[in-house]
């Protein structure tokens, strides 16, 4: 099955300066990458996706790339304000839906003030 | 809307005791998933369904059974509590790409 590594697992950054996670996939046929949100206390929320035909997204201060090739995607998240600190989640899927997702095991970000 | 709901929010269970954990979504989607949230290990799909009806086993399905007899419950049950069952489960809900989580029941078994 699928298998999905993110790193680094902890990030420390100063507000004002960008915070990239990567991550790294095993199965060539996913083809759908969301990056998700977790609050302390709440669920995961999505933040950005990224299609296998597509190399790069943004959305205002945050943006994902995508190397089909090498099997890894990244988020970017620049200008970081206290508000951004969470857990954030990479995950795969083969199924257009997305509904089958294979997540990472999570980045704990900390945005000092 | 609502959105996703789950019930209970926390529940302590001994060892081989039974029980349920109900989720329900108000925005009519077909698909719907069980998640667990262990530390370190990010959320792992339990079982899913792509519709009333019809249900399938995720990547960790043993020791739970699920059922999907409406479009809007998605009841996940524990048929003997262990030990290793212990987490946050989350439900979740989509119509396309973006799944919806409902805000998770912690687990605890005794």
């Amino acid at each position: 099955g699928e298998n999905v590594e993110q790193h680094p697992s902890t990030l420390s950054v100063q507000e004002g300066d960008s915070a990239v996670i990567k991550c790294t996939y095993s199965d060539s046929a996913s083809n759908y990458f969301p990056w998700y949100k977790q609050e302390l206390g709440k669920g995961p929320q999505l933040i950005i996706d990224i299609r296998s035909n597509v190399g790069e997204k943004k959305d205002q201060r945050i943006a994902v790339t995508l190397n089909k090739t090498a099997k890894h995607f990244s988020l970017h998240i620049t200008e970081t304000q206290p508000e951004d600190s969470a857990v954030y989640f990479c995950a795969a899927s083969k199924q257009a839906a997305g509904n089958k997702l294979t997540f990472g095991g999570g980045t704990r970000v900390l945005v000092k003030p | 809307n609502a959105g996703v709901t789950q019930t209970p929010k926390f529940q302590v269970l001994k060892t081989g005791q039974s029980m349920t954990l109900q989720c329900a979504q108000d925005m009519n989607h077909e698909y719907m998933s069980w998640y667990r949230q262990d530390p370190g290990m990010g959320l792992r799909l339990i079982h899913y369904s792509v519709g009333a009806g019809i249900t399938d086993q995720g990547e960790v399905p043993n020791g739970y059974n699920v059922s999907r007899s409406t479009t809007e419950d998605f009841p996940l049950r524990l048929l003997s509590a262990a030990p290793s069952q212990t987490s946050v489960y989350f439900c979740a809900s989509s119509y396309f790409s973006e799944q919806f989580f409902g805000p998770g029941t912690r687990l605890t078994v005794l």
